[in-house]
């Protein structure tokens, strides 16, 4: 079965300053990777994807992702955060077994401050 | 193109009555997903519909229950409404091609669901 583990729940951080969001994820088969964004009272809106090719995912807003398969991660960073940038972070797996489904981790919520 | 729509956006309901709620896909998109987001349980899975047929489910009891029409809309019913059924709840589509894994799932903004 996938998982998706996210290491931090809650990461504060200045505004300016750069943020690592960090995942791990096991999985038994081949893996595409996402991060997602969740503004409050909002659902969620795709940062970023990986399905394959190069390991270094760009996506919006500045974000970008790096798949590593030997660690069985997938790190979200951003070099300079704004506080417009707070919000919950999830980092999930998609899952065809018997079906479609994504699997998400327990989030990560980025609080910038000023 | 229009993104998922979900309606209605918020709800409040009491405790034993059932509620039913709606979920329009992307256009083409024939897959539909529903998660139940808690602050203590994060996301998680309850069911997801492709051309008509439920394909999958998570771990909820059989208060909960779902359809899918022709259309591809989607509808998800909870009977018999408890407190802890309070949450949002998401709708997600996806363009799922037969042997095709290039997949992700396009997410409406969700009905807050609120039992009393």
């Amino acid at each position: 079965a996938q998982s998706v583990t996210q290491l931090d729940s809650q990461v504060p951080v200045f505004e300016e300053a750069p943020v690592e969001l960090r995942c791990n994820y096991s999985s038994s088969v081949s893996v595409y990777l996402f991060w997602y964004v969740q503004y409050p009272n909002q659902g969620l809106q795709l940062l970023l994807k990986y399905l394959s090719g190069s390991t270094l995912v760009k996506g919006i807003n500045g974000f970008e992702a790096e798949f590593n398969k030997s660690q069985t991660s997938f790190h979200l960073r951003k070099p300079s955060v704004h506080i417009s940038d707070t919000a919950e972070y999830f980092c999930a797996v998609s899952d065809h077994a018997g079906g479609f489904k994504t699997i998400f981790g327990a989030g990560t919520r980025l609080f910038v401050k000023a | 193109k229009a993104g998922v729509t979900q309606t209605p956006r918020y709800l409040i309901k009491t405790r034993g009555q059932q509620v039913t709620l709606s979920c329009s896909p992307i256009s083409g998109h024939r897959s539909v997903s529903w998660y139940q987001q808690t602050p203590g349980q994060g996301l998680q899975f309850l069911f997801e519909y492709f051309s008509e047929t439920q394909r999958n489910k998570g771990n909820f009891p059989g208060r909960f229950s779902g359809r899918q029409f022709s259309n591809s809309r989607s509808e998800m019913n909870v009977s018999t409404l408890e407190l802890g059924d309070s949450a949002l709840y998401l709708c997600a589509s996806s363009l799922v091609v037969i042997g095709n894994r290039n997949t992700e799932a396009f997410f409406g903004q969700g009905t807050r669901l609120t039992v009393v």
